[in-house]
């Protein structure tokens, strides 16, 4: 089936660094993917809606300079948190739409961010 | 606004009890509804979905039919297992179909545990 591979699946920086996730579709193409952010025993919130080759669309509240998003290809997403604050702590998780249109989206397994 | 009520947890269950979760949805129009599940340390996946009035989804002993007239859309299995212990997600998509169809908004989630 379906594979998205996130990575790092856990990383830990000091404040005031860049830290950049990958979301990578294995074994399929994706037009569109999504990144949500997930904070301690809440629920997931969708930052953005990245498009292969074009801007990201951002959520209202999240900061397009702060999270940056690239989706230079069909397989790769990335999402860079710029000067990252511990506020910036949190689980941030990708899905994937596959080129085909059906309507399937696979999740990454998540990326535990913590700013120290 | 859109959004997902799920009902709180932790719900701890023993093997082989009945699990009722409950999720009650607002939104417009008639959105397509999910159930996630979310085992520890690992991303989401797909549990079933249902994307119609009166459709039942259904996988690995989870069933969840959309009741429209209620706007809700509950998690239920007959006899839990140890191993269906892990957090369930709530979730809807306003769009049936297009770029927009992956935007998840998703309810709290529920803790599950099943002890022997």
């Amino acid at each position: 089936g379906a594979v998205v591979s996130q990575h790092p699946s856990r990383v830990i920086c000091k404040s005031g660094t860049s830290v950049k996730i990958e979301c990578r579709s294995l074994d399929f193409q994706a037009t569109t993917m999504f990144w949500y952010r997930q904070f301690p025993k809440q629920s997931l919130m969708l930052m953005a809606t990245s498009n292969e080759g074009s801007k990201a669309t951002y959520e209202q509240g999240v900061e397009k300079d702060k999270f940056l998003i690239n989706h230079a290809s069909l397989t790769l997403s990335t999402l860079t948190v710029t000067s990252a604050h511990p506020e910036d702590s949190s689980f941030y998780i990708c899905s994937a739409r596959a080129l085909s249109g059906a309507n399937v989206l696979t999740f990454g397994a998540g990326s535990r961010l913590t700013v120290l | 606004g859109n959004s997902v009520t799920q009902m709180e947890g932790p719900v701890t269950l023993s093997e082989e009890a009945f699990l009722t979760i409950n999720c009650t949805y607002t939104a417009t129009g008639y959105p397509s509804l999910f159930w996630y599940v979310q085992y520890p340390g690992e991303g989401l996946q797909l549990l079933l979905k249902a994307t119609k009035a009166d459709d039942k989804g259904s996988n690995k002993g989870f069933e969840a039919t959309y009741r429209k007239e209620t706007t809700s859309f509950h998690l239920e299995k007959g006899s839990v297992q140890v191993s269906d212990s892990a957090v369930y997600f709530c979730a809807f998509t306003r769009s049936a179909g297009g770029t927009s169809y992956g935007k998840l908004t998703f309810g709290q989630g529920t803790i599950l545990t099943v002890h022997p």
